[in-house]
């Protein structure tokens, strides 16, 4: 079953504290992305890798952190110095070619407190 | 980076056709026009994908005139499924893997 995870769906941390979100893919694809969206918001794009051991920031790059060691994982780092991180956390990844089809997880909603 | 615009909100009726229109008016040259579906508490899902003229799908048409300077995402007969929030998103060749959404257009079908 191809597809991408994400884990946990739910996540709760206390404010000050780092926290690890993760993302896994088996569908064998370059370019791997993660995004936020709030509430009746749209999504933005936080930070995304076009291969491994390579990563660029997006347009709200602030307070977070990445890593992309293996093709298949792209975590994303949460850190005490993002203002606001109470949110919905996407993952997708996109294979090569002409196609601009992102593959999108479940998803991770955030709740900091 | 190509922004778009769309209409916030749009409402229908079942079995109506819906046209949802996206204006990026400094499209690139190599630019790709791309169309997703989102249900509240999932992520996005594509629905198609085109460049110029007339793209078709089981699901979806979308439409994009000569200037490339808007599409119109068409979806035939809807129904109370189709209710969602769709996203336009243009491609951007020259910023690499770079995918930037807009805030999408939220659609309701009612009976």
């Amino acid at each position: 079953d191809g597809g991408i995870t994400q884990s946990p769906k739910y996540l709760f941390r206390k404010e000050g504290q780092n926290v690890t979100l993760s993302c896994e893919q088996n569908l064998n694809h370059d370019a791997m992305y993660w995004y936020r969206q709030d509430p009746g918001q749209g999504l933005r794009l936080i930070y995304y890798s076009q291969i491994v051991n390579d990563f660029q920031k997006g347009d709200i790059a602030e307070g977070y952190s990445v890593s992309r060691e293996k093709k298949e994982s792209f975590p994303l780092t949460v850190t005490s110095a993002q203002k606001n991180p109470t949110a919905f956390y996407l993952c997708a990844s996109r294979g090569t070619g002409s196609s601009y089809e992102q593959y999108f997880g479940p998803g991770t909603r955030l709740t900091v407190t | 980076l190509a922004k778009t615009t769309q209409p916030v909100s749009m409402d229908s009726y079942e079995g109506q056709e819906v046209n949802i229109t996206c204006s990026h008016n400094n499209i690139a040259t190599n630019d790709y026009i791309t169309w997703y579906q989102q249900f509240p508490s999932q992520g996005p899902r594509f629905i198609i994908q085109g460049y110029k003229t007339k793209v078709t799908n089981e699901v979806a048409s979308l439409f994009i005139p000569a200037d490339r300077k808007s599409s119109t995402l068409s979806l035939p007969r809807v129904s109370l499924s189709d209710t969602a929030v769709y996203y336009c998103l243009v491609a951007t060749t020259g910023g690499g893997n770079k995918l930037t959404f807009g805030t999408g257009t939220q659609l309701k079908v009612e009976l």
